[in-house]
């Protein structure tokens, strides 16, 4: 099935430095990409989506200038959280839709990466 | 927001039966029902989605109210694996639109 895999599964970083999230595809193109946020004991929140060749769109709240994103190919977005700051700590995970907009796909699940547990101190 | 409504919290015996129910009473005809779960720590794990016929698969099966304003997931024989939260989600048919998560259903399975 469809694999999508994110590296690093944790990281630790200094308050102001940069940290880059990978997100891949393994097995099939995503011409789309999700980036959502989880805090402690809370749901998933959309981030932005990644669409390869062109600009991410960011859901309302979400800082551009601070979480950007790159996705320059087909089995790759990054996000890069700039100038982190601990409150910018939490769970990033990605995902995406499998296969392009083929009907045999039209309604295949969004496939989730195992997430990446950022600690900003 | 969130389409979907769901108990905070349930449990079941192991070897039981676990009934996870899913309000989703403005449901439009474009939308879908899908399941997740996520253990946590982890990323989450789609089981089951369909649109208006009961749906089943290796993990779990789906029923859907004919009305579709509500649903039921069934883990036929739930395991202490399958302790997690459980998330329904209504998502608009497109390869890629997006899912939008709501609090989801903690299900605890005891021994």
């Amino acid at each position: 099935g469809a694999v999508v895999s994110q590296h690093p599964s944790w990281v630790i970083c200094k308050s102001g430095t940069s940290v880059k999230i990978e997100c891949r595809s393994l097995d099939f193109q995503a011409t789309t990409m999700f980036w959502y946020r989880q805090f402690p004991k809370q749901s998933l929140m959309l981030m932005a989506t990644s669409n390869e060749g062109s600009k991410a769109t960011y859901e309302q709240g979400v800082e551009k200038d601070k979480f950007l994103i790159n996705h320059a190919s087909l089995t790759l977005s990054t996000l890069t959280v700039t100038s982190a700051h601990p409150e910018d700590s939490s769970f990033y995970i990605c995902s995406a839709p499998p296969g392009t907009a083929s009907f045999s796909s039209y309604n295949s699940p969004l496939h989730f990466g195992n997430g990446t547990r950022l600690t900003v101190t | 927001d969130a389409k979907t409504t769901q108990p905070t919290s349930m449990d079941c015996a192991e070897g039981r039966a676990a009934n996870l129910p899913c309000n989703h009473s403005t449901i439009s005809g474009n939308e879908y029902v899908y399941w997740y779960r996520q253990i946590h720590s982890q990323g989450p794990q789609y089981i089951i989605h369909g649109l208006k016929n009961n749906e089943t698969n290796e993990m779990a099966s789906l029923i859907i109210t004919e009305d579709r304003k509500s649903s039921t997931l069934i883990l036929p024989h739930a395991t202490l694996r399958d302790t997690a939260v459980y998330y329904c989600i209504v998502r608009v048919t497109g390869a890629n639109s997006k899912l939008t998560f709501g609090k989801g259903i903690t299900l605890s399975v005891r021994p």
